[in-house]
């Protein structure tokens, strides 16, 4: 079974600043895909960013980027010009392809951003 | 913008209850899921739907959870009765194909509290 591991419960970070999240997974398989989720407080869940495991170069997307280290299973996110819309509890998941496409999802990280 | 929309929000009933929640996905999205998140815990998928069909409900308390997707549109699912244990958020989503790599784009859930 793949299991996701988020070790920070909480974090915090100035506003303009960086932070970084971690998230390490367990699986056999060798395609899959990875996923960072927020969940800003009172608000639906949405993407943030994605990685596809056979891909060697790490995702952006604007202000987000991943470091995705396969054979340690390390999945982290990195947040640049932290803003206080960052705040928000976020998600590390995994699918893996060929499955039932359903996303196991870490414990998360309860982010905020100070000003 | 589509959203998926679920109700009710809140929902407040005693144990041995029966209650029902209900989920529009976005228009066109084929695949529908099921999640519940408790409290300080990611989410974990109860039932996933390809159109009407059932993809998975490994995971679903068949005893007293039931879940459909009739027209393959708008889905509902059921807790009868409903125990203490119960209590969580119960999320929708829903993605265009049951590709790993879809995004699956979230409801703002129903958080039920069950007395």
């Amino acid at each position: 079974a793949q299991t996701v591991t988020q070790s920070q419960p909480e974090m915090s970070v100035q506003e303009a600043e960086t932070v970084t999240l971690s998230c390490t997974y367990d699986t056999s398989e060798s395609n899959y895909y990875l996923f960072w989720y927020k969940q800003p407080p009172s608000r639906q869940m949405i993407l943030v960013i994605r990685q596809e495991a056979y891909k060697q170069q790490n995702a952006t997307e604007n202000r987000f980027s991943v470091n995705f280290q396969k054979a340690a299973k390390s999945f982290s996110l990195k947040i640049s010009d932290s803003q206080l819309g960052d705040t928000a509890m976020y998600f590390c998941a995994f699918s893996f392809q060929g499955g039932s496409e359903k996303l196991v999802f870490g414990k998360g990280t309860k982010l905020t951003v100070n000003p | 913008e589509a959203e998926v929309a679920q109700s009710p929000r809140y929902k407040i009933t005693e144990k041995s209850q029966a209650v029902a929640f209900w989920c529009d996905p976005i228009s066109g999205h084929a695949t529908l899921y099921w999640y519940r998140q408790i409290l300080g815990q990611g989410p974990e998928l109860l039932v996933q739907f390809q159109d009407e069909s059932v993809v998975d409900d490994s995971q679903l308390p068949k005893d007293r959870f039931s879940a459909e997707r009739l027209k393959g549109v708008d889905s509902t699912l059921k807790i009868q009765p409903a125990e203490l244990g119960d209590s969580a958020m119960y999320l929708c989503a829903s993605s265009l194909a049951d590709r790993g790599l879809e995004t699956q784009y979230f409801g703002p859930g129903t958080r039920l509290l069950v007395l």
